[in-house]
């Protein structure tokens, strides 16, 4: 089945960290770009970083730059997202997406989404 | 970095209406622009990408149109099920931003 399954979310308290992962199934992982896109409960969605297929580019929000990592393990099918100093803004649902493509250079788009997990960042 | 707005932010309409949503970029994006559709509960659903290639297996009754900087999603006869969140969202450079949304909610 094809698939992407995120885990790792919880209550966090503000300035600690937190790692995000998606593990993918049912297609050739390392052949996509991968993202990751949040949304608080009842907002809209926001981007928050993107990897390459072989890892040679990333991109981020500026909201999260200095303090995110995203990173991917083609071996293991997974995706990553290294949050550190979180505030109580970064409380989302966050999604991992798969993109067509694997980096720009033509039209792509999200064509895979994960269920999500939930960050709470709170005292 | 580039902005994207869509309007209305939300609307209301009746079952066979037809709707029109508007995104617009802040700068010129060409049509590396794509429609998703979120219905509470669940994550999004792409509509159109490129501007107005209609994604497999969605009803013909969405389309999109626009360039540069201007874009619109069209349902041309609203069903119970299109009652939803749309997002519009660029892919032309990072950071790869979403509108904001538009709320269609049954009149």
């Amino acid at each position: 089945e094809v698939q992407l399954v995120e885990s790792g979310g919880g209550l966090v308290q503000p300035g600690r960290s937190l790692r995000l992962s998606c593990a993918a199934s049912g297609f050739t992982f390392d052949d996509y770009a991968m993202h990751w896109v949040r949304q608080v409960p009842g907002k809209g969605l926001e981007w928050v970083s993107g990897i390459s297929w072989n890892t040679g580019s990333t991109g981020y929000a500026d909201f999260v730059k200095g303090r995110f990592t995203i990173s991917r393990d083609n071996a293991k099918n997974s995706l990553y997202l290294q949050m550190n100093s979180l505030t109580a803004d970064d409380t989302a649902l966050y999604y991992c997406t798969k993109a067509l493509g694997r980096w720009g250079g033509g039209y792509w788009y999200f064509d895979l989404w994960g269920r999500g997990t939930l960050v709470t960042v709170s005292s | 970095d580039i902005q994207m707005t869509q309007s209305p932010s939300s609307l209301s309409a009746s079952v066979g209406d037809r709707v029109t949503i508007t995104c617009r970029a802040s700068q010129n994006i060409n049509n590396y622009l794509n429609w998703y559709q979120q219905k509470p509960g669940k994550a999004p659903k792409l509509l159109i990408y490129a501007a107005s290639s209609l994604q497999s297996g969605v009803p013909s009754r969405f389309s999109g149109s626009g360039s540069g900087t201007d874009f619109t999603l069209n349902i041309s006869s609203l069903q119970p099920e299109d009652f939803a969140t749309y997002y519009c969202q660029q892919s032309y450079s990072t950071p790869y931003s979403f509108g904001q949304g538009t709320k269609l909610e049954i009149k």
